[in-house]
């Protein structure tokens, strides 16, 4: 199994700031992803975020608002911009692709609670 | 977009077996269907993963029909501790994007 340092945890934010969340793997994995979840609700991916080239966003997300980084294959980070109420939400990475086993099974993150007031 | 169909919840008493359905219809030659759980401020969490027929393992059983257009998720006796929510997801085995259904909250009562 993967062990997945998200940091920070949980943060109060102004609206109109940004904030950066890192994603930090144990060991090398192939994928890493950024998902969201609102209270209550289900999990929506963001984006996948690629070793060296830009992130792929998925429907409704774009790289202005949601600018992720992933210098490395075990290190990611996804900034939420110029936030608003909205964007309070919990924000999860998860990784794929253990380099080096055929293990195939997704590991998420504990998430970064964030609060935009 | 999701995949998958699923119960919205589930009640189920400590001790019993719970079962929990997914239909996924246009499951593709390729794709693999997985579970996750979820319990309240933390990340999903790999339970089992199959293909095709039946997989077991410490926790679980997953049995999958000839047709694979659905999937059921089993747990023997449940506790307490097994209240959470349960997805099912579908997608190619190698390096997937998942995503997520609604998923199934499951309410074990003592």
């Amino acid at each position: 199994s993967a062990v997945i340092s998200q940091k920070p945890s949980r943060d109060i934010c102004q609206r109109g700031t940004s904030l950066t969340i890192q994603c930090q793997v144990d060991s090398q994995v192939t994928m890493m992803f950024w998902y969201r979840q609102q209270p209550g609700q289900s999990l929506t991916l963001i984006a996948t975020a690629n070793q060296g080239s830009e992130a792929t966003y998925e429907s409704g997300f774009v790289i202005d608002k949601f600018p992720i980084s992933r210098p490395n294959l075990t290190f990611s980070t996804l900034t939420v911009s110029n936030m608003t109420p909205e964007d309070s939400s919990i924000y999860l990475c998860s990784v794929e692709g253990h380099l080096g086993t055929l293990n195939t099974e997704a590991f998420f993150g504990q998430g970064t609670r964030l609060t935009v007031v | 977009l999701a995949k998958t169909t699923q119960p919205i919840s589930m009640d189920s008493y400590e001790g019993q077996e719970v079962n929990i359905t997914c239909s996924h219809n246009n499951i593709a030659t390729n794709d693999y269907i997985t579970w996750y759980q979820q319990f309240p401020s933390q990340g999903p969490r790999f339970i089992i993963q199959g293909y095709k027929t039946k997989v077991t393992n410490e926790v679980a059983s997953l049995f999958i029909p000839a047709d694979r257009k659905s999937s059921t998720l089993s747990l023997p006796r449940v506790s307490l501790s097994d209240t959470a929510v349960y997805y099912c997801l579908v997608g190619e085995g190698n390096f997937n994007k998942f995503y997520f259904g609604s998923g199934t909250k499951l309410n074990v009562k003592p």
